[in-house]
Formats: structure tokens, sequence, C-alpha cells
């Protein structure tokens, strides 16, 4: 099992700009989340997913899109990149009822 | 809204001293789980452990103990005899379970442990 991968590991954009962080799970999990890591705050829940096709926003939705189209994959979209958007994104994944989330690597991404 | 508070900001400790980290939370729903994470240096997550809100068993996995006071709201991370490689950012989450199924974790702001040599 890889579990939770995520790619970009580094990414820079410019103000303005559009990209999307890929993420995938392989131990066939239910649910997906994003979070935001920024210093000095612990990490902030973008968006999340219960299941393929489902997603709902988190605390910080704003700037961010996201689609569930198959279990495995849950890409996160910035729209127009802003450097407010400069942080450290991570991707988690939980089974059942055990709420337990296991996190990718993480993607540094820095806005210009 | 669920809150997580670790006031705690930054420990610095010499190798072999015992340490504990301060996890407080908020909440209103009386079914939680509370968890404990570590970021080390290399920046990834690391699980270290779970607990439902009607276990209020103490836990102890080799160095790491764990206590869970829900009357003072309270769920410490002991890690004894401490050792340079303990040395990273400390998470405490909590999470509810509501009807909606979303399982957010709620973090606290995290505690940064250094063990000098």
């Amino acid at each position: 099992n890889a579990g939770v991968t995520q790619t970009p590991k580094f990414q820079v954009l410019k103000t303005g700009q559009s990209m999307t962080l890929q993420c995938a799970q392989d131990m066939n999990h239910e649910y997906m989340s994003w979070y935001r890591q920024d210093p000095g705050m612990g990490l902030r829940l973008i968006h999340y997913s219960v299941g393929a096709g489902i997603t709902d926003q988190g605390e910080v939705p704003n700037g961010y899109n996201v689609s569930r189209s198959t279990t495995e994959d849950f890409p996160l979209r910035l729209l127009s990149a802003a450097p407010s958007q400069t942080s450290v994104y991570f991707c988690a994944s939980s089974y059942g009822h055990s709420y337990e989330q296991y996190f990718g690597p993480g993607t540094r991404l820095t806005v210009t | 809204a669920q809150k997580v508070t670790q006031a705690q900001t930054e420990i610095s400790v010499v190798e072999k001293e015992d340490v504990t980290l301060d996890c407080v939370y908020e909440t209103r729903d009386t079914t939680y789980y509370l968890f404990w994470y570590k970021q080390p240096p290399s920046g990834e997550l690391v699980f270290l452990i779970r607990r439902n809100s009607f276990d209020e068993q103490n836990e102890i996995s080799g160095r790491y103990s764990w206590n869970f006071q829900k009357s003072t709201s309270s769920f410490n991370f002991t890690i004894t005899a401490s050792q340079v490689v303990d040395s990273a950012v400390y998470f405490c989450a909590l999470s509810i379970l509501p009807d909606t199924g979303r399982r957010a974790l709620t973090f606290g702001s995290g505690t940064r442990l250094q063990v000098q040599p």
C-alpha cells in the first residue's frame, strides 16, 4: 500500500495562476479531506468528501474547488492563486467509523 | 463549535527528562474522539493515538502515555525519558460525530518540542 500520495511536493505560482494539487489513496477509504497548515495555526479544513460524487465545504473553502469522481482521487483546484494561499497542503483519508485520518506527505505551495 | 487549545507553544528539555504536553478541548457533543499527531522536521503527520469520549482509561505505549480527564476537558501527553528523536511539533485534535458524516479534525496550534542532547 502506498497510503495517501500527493503531487507535487513543491510548487511556486504567480498571483492569478491556477493549478491542481493531486491526492490519491489506495486504501479504499470512503472519506477524504484537504487541510492547509499555516505557521502557528495548526491545520484547517478546506473541503472534504464522504464518498465518490459527494463533497462539501470545510472551514476555509474560499478560492478552492474539489471534485470526487472516484474513491481513490480527490484533487484540489486553486482557481486564481493569491499570496494568502501560500501554505502547506495536506490531504487525508479515513475509513469506516474509526475517524482516524491518514495524511499524505504534503504539498508546499508558494504564491508570489 | 469545537476548539482545541495547546497553550505551550514551545518546550525545550534535555535528553532523558520527562515532558508533558498539555491539551484542553471544548465541545458540546457528548460523543467525540481525541487524537495526538506528531510532525517531525521532515513534515509528515504521524498518528499517535485516538481516544473516544467514553473511554477515560489512561494509555501507555512504550515511553508515551496519555491522560484523558473529561472533568477538566484535558487530554495530556507525556513522554518519559525523552530522546532527541522526539523533537517534533505535536498536535492535539478533536473530532465529533455529526449526522452529516463530516469527519473534520479540529486541531490545536501545536507544541514544538526540542530535545537537546
